[in-house]
């Protein structure tokens, strides 16, 4: 259990459907964060929310669009996506966004976007 | 060239073998992370640090700030630490982190 729980854990939607994955977290955290990870490349800061409030877009592409509707829960809608979007999608949180105290993820979503 | 670099990429032990992960950047920091991705995805944060020395269990971090420099060490090497190491550093100018690619380490019995 790690504190981070993201549902699904796997996703396959075609490039004209619309999808949302899930995250929550009750570790009284007041940051989170979406990143992407491709195959063979370092993880991508997509988004972060502080207090609820969206402090980084990543030049994110607007077929991916993040909700944050309490400090405890994170969603990505996901529409009109490409293949070159499936990835591992992993979300995290944090004690606050802008001090240093760790990340905890959780087991992240892997999309298949076909 | 990413301004996190990590070596090697792939490393293979055999089990009891004494382990080093290296890190290097090349910005100033605030912080470094080190992060352990197992194959069903999760990711654990291992150590936060940003001088000296931090020892968890087997696990050793160290860093050497002037250098730019981060190592993970392994004492008494297990199967069950075949896993992604990852180094993410915190810039002192920005809050977002900057990942290396990972190492993929693999212990064998």
């Amino acid at each position: 259990e790690t504190g981070v729980t993201q549902t699904p854990r796997h996703l396959v939607m075609g490039m004209t459907n619309k999808k949302s994955l899930k995250c929550e977290q009750h570790l009284g955290h007041n940051a989170m964060y979406w990143y992407k990870q491709s195959a063979k490349k370092p993880l991508e800061l997509m988004f972060v929310y502080n207090f609820k409030e969206q402090t980084e877009n990543n030049s994110v592409p607007s077929r991916f669009s993040p909700e944050c509707p309490n400090s405890s829960h994170l969603f990505l809608h996901l529409h009109t996506l490409q293949p070159e979007d499936s990835a591992l999608y992993l979300c995290a949180s944090s004690q606050e966004s802008y001090y240093n105290s760790p990340l905890h993820f959780g087991n992240g979503t892997r999309l298949t976007v076909t | 060239k990413n301004e996190v670099e990590q070596s090697p990429q792939n490393l293979t032990a055999q089990e009891g073998e004494f382990i080093t992960i290296n890190c290097s950047y090349s910005v100033g920091i605030s912080a470094l992370h080190w992060l352990q991705q197992h194959p069903g995805g999760g990711i654990v944060s291992l150590f936060m640090l940003s001088s000296g020395k931090k020892k968890h269990g087997r696990l050793i971090a160290t860093i050497n700030i002037q250098e730019k420099h981060s190592s993970l060490h392994i004492t008494a090497s297990h199967p069950r630490d075949s896993a992604v190491y990852i180094c993410a550093v915190r810039e002192t100018s920005g809050s977002r982190l900057t990942f290396g690619e990972g190492t993929q380490l693999t212990v064998n019995p």
